[in-house]
């Protein structure tokens, strides 16, 4: 079975800091995504990739970075987080857009 | 900006009963079309995904699309307490392309027993 792992399943963050959200695949998958997801307003997505180092910008991008420098691992950065960026946020894979594959979340809140 | 739209609910349905979920999209040149299941605190999970206009039946699930009408929806036939969960509708239009989904707000589905 797939397996899609996020590193932390809560985190607290004051309002300025830096914040890394690690998603690892073991499926060998091209495509890798980063949603969050907000009571009222569904999953969004914020970034995609379809191969290493490469990176596309979703529907919501804006305070938001990725890393992609091995197949596998595909990492959210918050550069400056924010209130407004606590959510849950969600890690995907997929090989094509058949299936995609979640990571069990992470509750973030920044105070 | 592609929009994917669902009744919010909550969707009540007695147990044994057909539940029947609805889904209108955007963008006609969607291709492919899913329905996520995610129970509470939990991420979604794929239960059922079609890409050609008509009925396509997994178990106790039946998804049904009109491409015409832009619409989509999902049967769960002899409901179950197990069933209630919030149901997403997704919809990509590259046909298995790399872009990832637009995904609606969900359906919340209780199963009274």
């Amino acid at each position: 079975d797939v397996k899609v792992t996020q590193s932390s399943r809560y985190l607290v963050k004051r309002t300025g800091e830096k914040v890394f959200l690690e998603c690892v695949q073991d499926m060998d998958h091209e495509n890798m995504f980063w949603y969050r997801q907000d009571p009222g307003l569904g999953l969004r997505l914020i970034y995609f990739s379809y191969d290493v180092k490469m990176k596309e910008k979703g529907d919501i991008p804006e305070g938001y970075s990725v890393s992609r420098e091995k197949k596998e691992r595909f990492s959210l950065i918050l550069e400056s987080a924010s209130t407004n960026q606590t959510s849950m946020y969600l890690c995907a894979s997929s090989q094509n857009n058949e299936k995609l594959f979640f990571g069990s979340g992470t509750q973030l809140s920044v105070l | 900006q592609k929009e994917v739209e669902q009744n919010s609910g909550p969707l009540s349905v007695p147990e044994g009963a057909i539940a029947s979920l609805n889904c209108t999209y955007s963008d006609r040149g969607s291709q492919s079309f899913f329905w996520y299941r995610q129970y509470s605190g939990k991420s979604p999970e794929l239960i059922m995904s079609i890409y050609s206009n008509g009925d396509k039946e997994d178990g106790r699930f039946t998804a049904q699309l009109n491409k015409a009408s832009q619409y989509v929806s999902l049967l769960i036939r002899d409901s179950q307490p197990s069933d209630s969960a919030t149901y997403l509708c997704a919809v990509s239009d590259s046909g298995g392309g790399a872009d990832g989904l637009t995904f609606g707000k969900g359906t919340h589905l209780i199963i009274q027993p």
